[in-house]
């Protein structure tokens, strides 16, 4: 089945600096990728998502890149703010078959003001 | 838009009983998918009902069930509870044709004693 692998665990940026989370999934299946900040207490929060049809999505400080060659999806927070602080989660599905997520290990991003 | 609803929000449990929980979906989902968020295991997917028919299932045991009602809510049961089924359960309601997205609700803690 689907493997998907996070890195790193824990990320401590500066607030105001780039913060980037890298995942590689192992199904060439899979086309569908989203990612999830969760807060303590609360639920993943959808925040992102990307399709294998592209390569590059942007929302406001937040960006995902996707290399389907080497099966890798990055996540890219700019100008972080101390609410940016949470834990984060991609995940990967093969939407055609339903909605199965395989998450990652997760990220805890730690802004410093 | 009322988002995903899950009761209830806490329980504690003595080995060897069993549990049910409940997950109400947005308001025109026709999925609901389960998933177990434990900090040794991460997220793993339980299940996936979709028209109240099980889509997908992941690697658990026997003891996890769940069902699917016309009206979209859905239930899982645990029998036969074990002190590692203790965990943060997930639920996620998404449209459920395709790549589509899938929002959490805040989850049920379970502890089992």
């Amino acid at each position: 089945g689907e493997n998907v692998e996070q890195h790193p665990s824990t990320l401590s940026v500066q607030e105001g600096d780039s913060a980037v989370i890298k995942c590689t999934y192992s199904d060439s299946a899979s086309n569908y990728f989203p990612w999830y900040k969760q807060e303590l207490g609360k639920g993943p929060q959808l925040i992102i998502d990307i399709r294998s049809n592209v390569g590059e999505k942007k929302d406001q400080r937040i960006a995902v890149t996707l290399n389907k060659t080497a099966k890798h999806f990055s996540l890219h927070i700019t100008e972080t703010q101390p609410e940016d602080s949470a834990v984060y989660f991609c995940a990967a599905s093969k939407g055609a078959a339903g909605n199965k997520l395989t998450f990652g290990g997760g990220t805890r991003v730690l802004v410093k003001p | 838009k009322a988002g995903v609803t899950q009761t209830p929000r806490y329980l504690i449990k003595t080995r060897g009983q069993q549990v049910t929980l409940s997950c109400s979906p947005i308001s025109g989902h026709r999925s609901v998918s389960w998933y177990q968020q434990t900090p040794g295991q991460g997220l793993q997917f339980l299940f996936e009902y979709f028209s109240e028919t099980q889509r997908n299932k992941g690697n658990f045991p026997g003891r996890f069930s769940g069902r699917q009602f016309s009206n979209s809510r859905s239930e899982m049961n645990v029998s036969t509870l074990e002190l590692g089924d203790s965990a943060l359960y997930l639920c996620a309601s998404s449209l459920g044709t395709g790549n589509t997205e899938a929002f959490f609700g805040q989850g049920t803690r379970l502890t089992v004693v």
